[in-house]
Parts: structure tokens; C-alpha cells; sequence
């Protein structure tokens, strides 16, 4: 696809389960980020993939948040032992990151994660 | 003391009105700037890249200051339809892996009315 997409764009999940959201970045760009954004407030940045070099996961709120991706592909993002705070829409994007390209930051739909 | 600054508002105009938001920056390493707007519900979606020289899409002037480390967005002759979320982004080199990471200001609500 042309876009930056994630799934699932919508998760309801019990509290204390694990949940598993995934990002296709658009082909070729070499960074990606995660960012969180509860609702009425700010983009919370949560962890960020440059290419080869070992990912910023100075965002990650706690331990219960991990992100994993393969090369230049998919992105997962993992929460484990979900709690009602964590409930919020989960931003991907993606960017070619060259400075170049001026390094202009695309954005998935968002996966909407309720815990209830 | 946070890396991107925005006055969150809101900003709440008459259609035709002229507004403009600020944004400072803290680490004057940073690289290129970017406004982007978010509608509700939505993701955010660039709206204008801003310049050195300074830059105009229709409507909306984007201006750079360096030596005060700000930008500024200003909005012509506002619609109905500009009401959003406006966030500012700085992306900042780093040296390390000679690409950039983008740093994103939590935004200025805008509210225009009939």
C-alpha cells in the first residue's frame, strides 16, 4: 500500500491481558516511531527505529511496553498485563529520514486500544 | 523543560480572523521544521514545512527564527474548516546516525466560528 497502515485499528481487551499491535511503514523508510495519544491530549512518544542502529526507548512508560522490528519492515508493539490507563489510540509512522528528503513524518490511522 | 513548546490554547476565532501560534525549540541543533495538523479523531497530517527563508501556502505563512529558536504559523482570512489541532515539529540530525528524529509539540487547539 501507498500508506503508513496498522492493525487492528480497533482493540477492546481485558485488563491484564496482552496485546499485540502491528505497523507497516511505507516501503523504504527507514524510521519509525511509536507514539501514544490518550484522548484530548498530546502525541506521547514512546520509541523510535532508525534503520539498523539500536532503537531510542526513552518513550516506553514502563516495562510492560516493548517493541520489536524486523530490518526496515514491520513494526510490532507489545503491552503486556494491559491496565484501563493504557487505554489511548497508538500512532505508527514512518519516514525516509534522509535529510534530503527533509525527513517529513507519515502517520498510520491509529490502533484504538480500550481496556476495560 | 520540554524539547518542543507550544501554547496549547484554545484558540477560539471568528471566520476571517488572522491568527498565529508560536512554537519554541530548545536544542538549537535542530534541523527542519514542520507544522502539522490533526483533526479530532484523526492522525496528524503535514500541513507545511517551514523554511529558513520563511514560506507561504495559500492562506498560511510558516516563519523560522533560529537566533530565538521559534516558529510561527500565521492563518489568513480563517474558515470553518481550519478548526484543528495544530503541532509543531523539530527534527533534530543526530550525529550518531547521520539521520534525524522528529520531536512533536503538543499542539494548539484551534476553534473557528461563524
Amino acid at each position: 500500500g501507498a500508506g503508513v497502515s496498522q492493525s487492528p485499528s480497533n482493540k477492546v481487551t481485558e485488563k491484564g491481558k496482552d496485546v499485540e499491535l502491528r505497523c507497516d511503514p511505507i516501503s523504504g523508510h527507514t524510521a519509525l516511531y511509536w507514539y501514544r495519544q490518550r484522548l484530548g491530549q498530546g502525541l506521547e512518544f514512546l520509541i523510535y527505529f532508525q534503520g539498523n542502529s539500536a532503537p531510542d526507548k526513552s518513550g516506553l512508560p514502563s516495562d510492560r511496553f516493548s517493541a520489536e522490528r524486523t530490518g526496515e519492515s514491520v513494526s510490532t508493539l507489545t503491552i503486556q498485563r494491559t491496565q484501563q490507563e493504557d487505554s489511548a489510540v497508538y500512532l505508527c509512522a514512518s519516514s525516509l529520514d534522509s535529510v534530503s528528503s527533509g525527513n517529513t513524518i507519515y502517520f498510520g490511522e491509529g490502533s484504538w486500544l480500550t481496556v476495560v | 523543560r520540554k524539547e518542543v513548546e507550544q501554547d496549547p490554547g484554545p484558540f477560539n476565532v471568528p471566520e476571517g480572523a488572522t491568527v498565529a501560534f508560536n512554537c519554541t525549540y530548545s536544542n538549537s541543533a535542530s534541523q527542519s521544521f514542520f507544522w502539522y495538523r490533526q483533526d479530532c479523531r484523526k492522525e496528524p497530517k503535514l500541513l507545511m514545512s517551514v523554511y529558513s527563508s520563511g514560506n507561504e501556502d495559500g492562506r498560511f505563512t510558516a516563519q523560522l527564527n533560529r537566533a530565538s529558536q521559534y516558529i510561527s504559523l500565521l492563518i489568513r482570512d480563517s474558515k470553518l474548516s481550519d478548526s484543528a489541532t495544530y503541532l509543531c515539529v523539530v527534527n533534530i540530525l543526530s550525529r550518531n546516525t547521520n539521520a534525524g528524529k522528529s520531536t512533536f509539540g503538543d499542539g494548539t487547539t484551534l476553534t473557528v466560528k461563524p
